[in-house]
Parts: C-alpha cells; sequence; structure tokens
C-alpha cells in the first residue's frame, strides 16, 4: 500500500527566509502533485510533477521530484506573509485511476 | 472557481442521523471522487466513480455510500452518523478516470453533535 509522508508537519519561519518542505513515497509512481490550502478551503493545485527530475517553479515556490529517491521537495525562497497556508503532496499510485494518497500536510506560518 | 460544486457547503446534524451530499462535476468531466479531511485522519480518499460505475474504492466505512447517476452527478451518503464523522467532504472530478489532473470542489462541512 502507497504510503507518503511529509515533513515537517509544523514549519515556522521568518520573511525573506528560505526553506523546504520534503515529501517521501514509499512505492512507484505515476504523478505526484503539491496544493496549497487556506483554512476551511478547497485544495488549491500549485504543481503536478511527471517524470524523474522534473522541476517547477512559481514565484517564490519551486517543486522538484526524484523518483528514484520517491522524494519530492518544495522550496521556498524569501518566504512572505502570503504564503502561510498548509501545503500537501499528494501522489498517484498508478493503474486505471486518479485516486490521490495525501501526505500528512505542512503548516507553514511565515511570521513578519 | 474549479467548476466542481458541492451542496451543501455547511451541514450540521445529530449522531445517528443520516445526510446526502452531492457534487456536480465539471462539463464534460466522466470522473467523480471524494475524499475526507479530517483532524485524526488527514484527507483521504473514499470512492471513485466513472461514467457511473465504481472504478477505486479506498477507505470508505460500511456506513457510507456512494453513487453516480447518469447525468453524472455524484452523491455521498452517510449514514447512523458518528461524532468521528465530522470532517470536510471533498468532491473533486476529472475528464478520464487516469491520466489527468482532478480538481477539487469546495468541499461540504459537517459537524455531528
Amino acid at each position: 500500500e502507497l504510503k507518503v509522508e511529509q515533513n515537517p508537519l509544523f514549519l515556522s519561519m521568518q520573511e525573506g527566509k528560505n526553506y523546504t518542505i520534503y515529501c517521501n513515497y514509499s512505492t512507484t509512481s505515476d504523478r505526484l502533485y503539491w496544493y496549497r490550502q487556506d483554512p476551511g478551503k478547497s485544495l488549491e493545485s500549485l504543481f503536478v510533477l511527471l517524470s524523474n527530475g522534473a522541476v517547477k517553479q512559481e514565484g517564490r515556490l519551486m517543486a522538484s521530484l526524484d523518483t528514484k529517491a520517491r522524494l519530492s521537495t518544495l522550496h521556498i525562497t524569501a518566504a512572505v506573509h502570503d504564503l502561510s497556508a498548509t501545503y500537501f503532496c499528494a501522489v498517484v499510485p498508478g493503474g486505471a485511476t486518479n485516486k490521490l494518497i495525501f501526505g500528512t500536510g505542512t503548516l507553514l506560518a511565515v511570521q513578519p | 472557481d474549479s467548476g466542481v460544486t458541492q451542496t451543501p457547503k455547511h451541514l450540521i446534524t445529530a449522531t445517528g442521523q443520516r445526510v446526502t451530499l452531492r457534487c456536480s462535476p465539471r462539463s464534460g468531466d466522466l470522473s467523480v471522487y471524494w475524499y475526507q479531511q479530517s483532524l485524526d485522519q488527514g484527507l483521504q480518499f473514499l470512492i471513485q466513480y466513472y461514467n457511473g460505475e465504481e472504478r477505486a474504492k479506498g477507505n470508505i466505512l460500511e456506513r457510507f455510500s456512494a453513487q453516480q447517476f447518469p447525468d453524472l452527478h455524484s452523491e455521498l451518503n452517510l449514514s447512523s452518523l458518528e461524532l468521528g464523522d465530522s470532517a470536510l467532504y471533498f468532491c473533486a472530478s476529472s475528464p478520464y478516470t487516469s491520466g489527468t489532473e482532478a480538481f477539487f470542489g469546495q468541499g461540504t462541512r459537517l459537524t455531528v453533535v
């Protein structure tokens, strides 16, 4: 059974600092997603990573995928308060389904 | 706006009751997925339907059931509700059963008292 682990669970950082969120998964996967969720709101898709070595960037966020290590990272550069949210990675286990297996989430709090 | 519509947005009900959550997928999407988000269990996949047929099943309790109708909308039925069923329930939809991204609705917040 596919398991997805995310760390850290909680991240408090100062504005202007850099940090990385890690996502490990236990078996091979078709695709990996990163989502953002604001409190009580829906899931906003940030990135989809399809292949080994894939790197995608949007603003201060950059996601990468290493399928051999079964590891994805979400790097935050020069954090700002607006990035405060919960971030989830989610993995599609493959086969004839798009179902997502989610990590535990990382609650990011960016302090002024 | 993802184009996936869930109703109601909020629902408060008593233990032992039964509720129905509704999801209208994006226009043209044949697949519907249900997820539960709770403090205890995190975000977990419940069930997937594709063009009216069950395609994948996750950690869905026997007290819960779902179906997808000919017009492609889906309903998630929760019965004999317990306090622990309080959660945010999301529906997502995608064009096909695999290989494409699914988009999430705004969710239904269920509170069991």
